[in-house]
């Protein structure tokens, strides 16, 4: 059971690059989103999907966007790269509502942009 | 709208002593409660969570939080620490009739020998 898996691991990326993080779940799991992850500020949330076909913004959005074609993948695309966005990124998926309550999460995808 | 506050950005202590990493939470609805641990360049994992009923919750690994609603608190604590308890601790909330999760800011706990 591999649970949440994204690739790649670490990326260096030039200002004005594009590039899709991938993330993918074989639990099945409804809802999926992404965060990132900067010193102090915790897990910020980019992102997320209730099932494939509906994404939403979340509280950090500007400069990344999403889509859900199936329910087991979730990648995230970076349009034109900044400096700003170096960080490390977070997959996480769950399932919906009352219904098991725990997200997992993917081991990471460290970004720096120069 | 939700929001978590975590009290402590960085907490060392020595092996064998108690600790206390504390959060509280803003919510006008019901939520559930989580605490997560993130060893050095690892993802999230689960340490515990308050759903519903005794306002005790147990980890495996000798962790422990209590929700305290009149408070909208639930601090972590350990009676005694261990080196391998250094990692990076997050403290998480969601609606209970939602999926989305929002977090605190992280407390480091170091604890040195």
């Amino acid at each position: 059971n591999a649970g949440v898996t994204q690739t790649p691991k670490f990326q260096v990326l030039k200002t004005g690059q594009s590039m899709t993080l991938q993330c993918a779940q074989d639990m099945n799991h409804e809802y999926m989103s992404w965060y990132r992850q900067d010193p102090g500020m915790g897990l910020r949330l980019i992102h997320y999907s209730v099932g494939a076909g509906i994404t939403d913004q979340g509280e950090v959005p500007n400069g990344y966007n999403v889509s859900r074609s199936t329910t087991e993948d979730f990648p995230l695309r970076l349009l034109s790269a900044a400096p700003s966005q170096t960080s490390v990124y977070f997959c996480a998926s769950s399932y919906s509502g009352t219904f098991g309550t725990e997200a997992f999460f993917g081991q990471g995808t460290r970004l720096t942009v120069v | 709208a939700q929001s978590v506050t975590q009290l402590d950005s960085q907490v060392p202590v020595f092996e064998e002593a108690p600790v206390e990493l504390r959060c509280n939470y803003s919510s006008s609805v019901s939520v559930y409660l989580f605490w997560y641990v993130q060893y050095p360049n690892q993802g999230l994992q689960l340490l515990l969570k308050y759903l519903s009923g005794s306002t005790l919750v147990e980890s495996i690994n000798g962790f422990e939080a209590e929700f305290n609603k009149s408070q909208t608190s639930f601090h972590l604590r350990k009676p005694s620490v261990h080196i391998s308890d250094t990692a990076e601790y997050f403290c998480a909330v969601r609606e209970t009739s939602g999926s989305r999760l929002t977090f605190g800011e992280g407390t480091q706990l170091t604890v040195n020998p």
